[in-house]
C-alpha cells in the first residue's frame, strides 16, 4: 500500500458545484498535513495546513478523519480558477528530518 | 514576502554532460528540499538538508550530487546527464526539520537533456 493514496480523477464539475476528494494514508503516527495546489508546469503551492481535525479557508474545507486515516478537501462554490491538480501531502514523522510524502494528486477540471 | 529563489528557470544540455541547479531558501528557513518531477508525475524526494548537512535522501541517482553551503543556499550537480533526467526539479524550504512545518517551493528550474 503507497503511503498517501489519492484518486487521481480528474473529476470535471460545472462553475459553483461543489467538489471533495479523499486523500487516506498509511503512517497513524502522522500528525500534520498538508493540500497543495499545483498549476500545470508550476510549482507546488501551499492550499491548506491540517493540525488537529479540519481548517476552514473560504471556500475551502480540509477534514482530517483520524480513525479512518483520511484527508478529505471540499471546494464550494468552485470557480474557473479552481482547475488544477491538487497534491496531498503528508510528512513522516522521523526525530531529525521529515521526508515529505506526496500524494499523486487528484486533477480537479471546472468547466463553464 | 522574499520566496525561494531557483536559477536557471530552464536549462538545456546534451547527453552525459553536467547541469549545476542553484537554490535560494526563503530568509531564516534553515531546511532545503529538492524534487525531481516527471511529466504527469508527483514530485518525487531526492534529498534534504538542515543546517548546511544532509538530513534525508531519496530515490537520487548515484550521478547527482548536493550540498547546502554557510548562506543556506543550496546546489545540485548532475552529471553523466540522461534523457530521462529531463524534468522539472523544485526546491522547498521550510523553517525546520519539524513535520508541522510546510514546504514553500520555488518556480522550479525545467530542465531539458537532449
Amino acid at each position: 500500500r503507497k503511503e498517501v493514496e489519492q484518486d487521481p480523477g480528474p473529476f470535471n464539475v460545472p462553475e459553483g458545484a461543489t467538489v471533495a476528494f479523499n486523500c487516506t494514508y498509511s503512517n497513524s503516527a502522522s500528525q500534520s498535513f498538508f493540500w497543495y495546489r499545483q498549476d500545470c508546469r508550476k510549482e507546488p503551492k501551499l492550499l491548506m495546513s491540517v493540525y488537529s481535525s479540519g481548517n476552514e479557508d473560504g471556500r475551502f474545507t480540509a477534514q482530517l478523519n483520524r480513525a479512518s486515516q483520511y484527508i478529505s478537501l471540499l471546494i464550494r462554490d468552485s470557480k474557473l480558477s479552481d482547475s488544477a491538480t491538487y497534491l496531498c501531502v503528508v510528512p513522516r514523522q522521523r526525530s531529525s528530518a521529515s521526508k515529505i510524502i506526496f500524494g499523486s494528486g487528484t486533477r480537479l477540471s471546472i468547466r463553464p | 514576502a522574499a520566496g525561494v529563489i531557483q536559477s536557471p528557470r530552464h536549462l538545456i544540455k546534451e547527453k552525459r554532460e553536467t547541469a549545476t541547479l542553484k537554490c535560494y531558501p526563503i530568509p531564516r528557513h534553515d531546511t532545503v528540499y529538492w524534487y525531481q518531477q516527471g511529466p504527469g508525475q508527483d514530485p518525487q524526494f531526492l534529498i534534504s538538508f538542515y543546517e548546511k548537512m544532509q538530513s534525508d535522501k531519496g530515490s537520487i541517482p548515484d550521478r547527482f550530487s548536493a550540498q547546502q553551503f554557510s548562506d543556506y543556499h543550496s546546489e545540485l550537480n548532475m552529471s553523466s546527464l540522461e534523457l530521462g533526467d529531463s524534468a522539472l526539479y523544485f526546491c522547498a524550504s521550510s523553517p525546520s526539520t519539524g513535520a508541522n512545518s510546510p514546504l514553500h517551493f520555488g518556480n522550479g528550474t525545467r530542465l531539458t537533456v537532449t
